[in-house]
């Protein structure tokens, strides 16, 4: 295992369009996190899944973004009708359960940006 | 508030040791911790604090937390120019989110 994988790395579209990206955490791992991170700012907390449930949800997370874990692997997170303001690197993370020290393994990131 | 404060930039010159500094909310907070980030690249993570540590040393890396005061720095010794990047600081809520500073630039200057 390589480590979290996100797809697609780089992301531009049209303003209104749908995207959908995709995370692949470390295998075993039940915790998947998503945050986002705008240019000059530290990345923001997002949502969180504990295996396919997803226990919470950051006030950042609109009604426009949706996220799902459907069999507890990997996650995709939707953002509908976009906005300019959602150009932003989104970054996924994973951890082991109940582990209070394991660093979060992040990965690469996707790039959105919307025209 | 979930504020994590960083200062936003440090230049030093290489072979100086660089003091980045943060200051955080949340005094449950177990682990605190500093990532790197690189231009174009991903989150590194450098080195962290469990909450019941003043001090922590790691190679040129030093760690140190006030927690009275909510305060973390990490000292960078004998910087060197392939140290320049973004620092974040961070700290680890119960459920494993991470709260994050804005970042601090560091430049080393040759």
């Amino acid at each position: 295992d390589t480590g979290v994988s996100q797809d697609p790395r780089h992301k531009i579209t049209k303003r209104g369009q749908n995207v959908t990206f995709r995370c692949d955490p470390i295998s075993e791992h039940n915790r998947l996190y998503w945050y986002r991170q705008t240019l000059g700012q530290g990345p923001e907390f997002l949502t969180y899944f504990q295996n396919e449930a997803q226990l919470e949800k950051s006030r950042l997370l609109s009604d426009r973004f949706s996220a799902e874990r459907p069999k507890g692997s990997f996650s995709t997170l939707e953002i509908q009708r976009t906005e300019q303001g959602d150009s932003a690197m989104y970054l996924c993370a994973s951890t082991p359960e109940g582990a209070l020290l394991t660093e979060a393994f992040f990965g690469q990131g996707t790039r959105l940006t919307v025209v | 508030g979930e504020d994590v404060e960083q200062s936003l930039f440090l230049s030093v010159r290489e072979g100086d040791s660089s003091v980045i500094n943060c200051t955080y909310t949340d005094s449950s907070s177990t682990y605190l911790y500093w990532y790197k980030q690189e231009p174009g690249a991903g989150l590194q993570l450098l080195t962290y604090i469990f909450s019941n540590m003043d001090m922590k040393q790691d190679q040129r890396l030093t760690v140190l937390l006030n927690k009275k005061d909510k305060h973390l720095s990490l000292r960078i010794a004998d910087t060197q120019t392939g140290d320049s990047a973004i620092y974040f600081c961070a700290e680890k809520r119960n459920t494993g989110k991470l709260i994050f500073g804005q970042g601090t630039t560091l430049q080393v200057k040759p």
